[in-house]
């Protein structure tokens, strides 16, 4: 079955240490994105990339990383710099165009002790 | 800059009919509404491409006006089903079709 994948559901880290969020998916889309969600602030983007080795930053991408190396694949790495981690991450892919709809992973609970 | 939604939430009977707004500071070249239940991903109900096009989804339908930069999503005799959060998302303009960015979403509860 074609879809997207995130892992883990949920995840705890200590503060100051870097995390990797992972994104997965076999739709054979050519852009993934990365959004955070906060109650109240809807879906906020972090980072988008339309091809590989290609990405852009989004609205909010102060202290997070990613890396497109495959098609596949778009991890999203928080760094210690990110002021307030904790949150709930989603990860999307969707074919390019202006028509062309999103797909979601089940998203990752991040929470920073 | 984020497209705006209104309302933040609504409450509503069975039956109850209610309109959720989304608002762009931008000029919009189409827009996307997902729902979202809770702890769960969004999933794609329709997506309005040109100004003054209507969709309809079951009772859920939408309008999309290119020149006041907004769309409205109508929901008819909510459904207990119909509950969660509710978003609209435009890809980002300038040329960059493939920046999909969200509204602030609008909480939708629906009690018997």
């Amino acid at each position: 079955d074609g879809g997207i994948t995130q892992s883990p559901k949920y995840l705890f880290r200590k503060e100051g240490q870097n995390v990797t969020l992972s994104c997965e998916q076999n739709l054979n889309h050519d852009a993934m994105y990365w959004y955070r969600q906060d109650p109240g602030q809807g879906l906020r983007l972090i980072y988008y990339s339309q091809i590989v080795n290609d990405f852009q930053k989004g609205d909010i991408a102060e202290g997070y990383s990613v890396s497109r190396e495959k098609k596949e694949s778009f991890p999203l790495t928080v760094t210690s710099a990110q002021k307030n981690p904790t949150a709930f991450y989603l990860c999307a892919s969707r074919s390019a165009g202006l028509g062309a709809e999103a797909f979601f992973g089940q998203g990752t609970r991040l929470t920073v002790v | 800059q984020q497209p705006v939604q209104s309302p933040q939430a609504v409450i509503l009977r069975e039956g109850e009919d209610a309109v959720i707004n989304c608002s762009s500071s931008k000029a919009l070249y189409s827009v996307h509404w997902y729902r979202q239940k809770h702890g769960e991903a969004p999933v794609f109900l329709m997506i309005l491409l040109k100004g003054g096009e209507q969709k309809g989804h079951e009772k859920i339908s939408a309008s999309f006006n290119e020149k006041k930069q907004q769309s409205s999503l109508y929901l008819t005799a909510s459904q207990l089903s119909y509950s969660g959060t509710y978003f609209c998302g435009t890809p980002g303009g300038g040329g960059a079709t493939n920046k999909l960015i969200f509204g602030t979403g609008t909480l939708l509860a629906v009690q018997p």
